[in-house]
């Protein structure tokens, strides 16, 4: 079975930088692109950025370029996301997701991150 | 950026009913579009890749048609576990991006 495990929500002040964790098992972690997408609440999916395991090549969406980094340790099989300069916009959802292609594949379970002072 | 433009944004249905959701981007994608649904409180999940071809597991039901800048999503005979939101997405070139969504909502 494939497992994409994240980690727990948090509640962060603006201005403040998270990092997500994305836990992967059950496939062969530098043969699949890893990406992220975040649903605000109430919203829609929005595409944010990939990672390469095999090369740590990266392609970000440019709303997030600059502000946002993703990477993977493929000692651990694990990427990871950071946003920092974090506003109340946002407050999200974050999926990881892992696929062999460009389209997202499989899932992790989201990651609340809530921006608030 | 390819822009994504997905109709209606909400529909109530019944049980059995037959229904359509049409996905229109701002170029042309090489048949590279996508459909998921998705669950209150879950994650999506992949039904349609390349227009037409359904992911494993997904039932004969759900049908995806079209070229070039318009496409389609049919649900023939909607069963209980269909009612959701579903978004169409292309993934033909970066940034990858996905219609706004279709709220499947119970008559």
């Amino acid at each position: 079975d494939v497992h994409l495990v994240q980690s727990g929500a948090e509640l962060k002040k603006p201005g403040a930088t998270v990092k997500i964790s994305c836990k992967i098992s059950g496939i062969t972690f530098t043969d699949h692109y890893i990406h992220w997408v975040r649903q605000a609440p109430g919203k829609g999916l929005e595409w944010m950025g990939l990672v390469d395991p095999e090369d740590g090549e990266t392609v970000y969406a440019e709303t997030f370029q600059g502000r946002v980094s993703i990477n993977a340790v493929t000692t651990a099989d694990t990427s990871y996301m950071e946003v920092s300069t974090l506003t109340s916009e946002d407050t999200a959802v974050y999926f990881c997701s892992a696929s062999t292609t460009t389209l997202p594949y499989y899932w992790g379970q989201g990651t609340l991150i809530t921006v608030s002072s | 950026d390819i822009q994504m433009t997905q109709s209606p944004s909400s529909l109530s249905a019944s049980v059995g009913d037959r229904v359509t959701i049409t996905c229109r981007t701002s170029q042309g994608i090489n048949n590279f579009l996508a459909w998921f649904q998705q669950k209150p409180g879950k994650a999506p999940k992949s039904l349609i890749y390349g227009v037409s071809s359904l992911q494993s597991a997904v039932p004969s039901r759900f049908n995806g048609s079209g070229s070039g800048t318009d496409f389609t999503l049919t649900i023939s005979s909607l069963q209980p576990e269909d009612f959701a939101t579903y978004y169409c997405q292309q993934y033909n070139s970066y940034p990858l991006t996905f219609g706004q969504g279709t709220r499947l909502e119970v008559k």
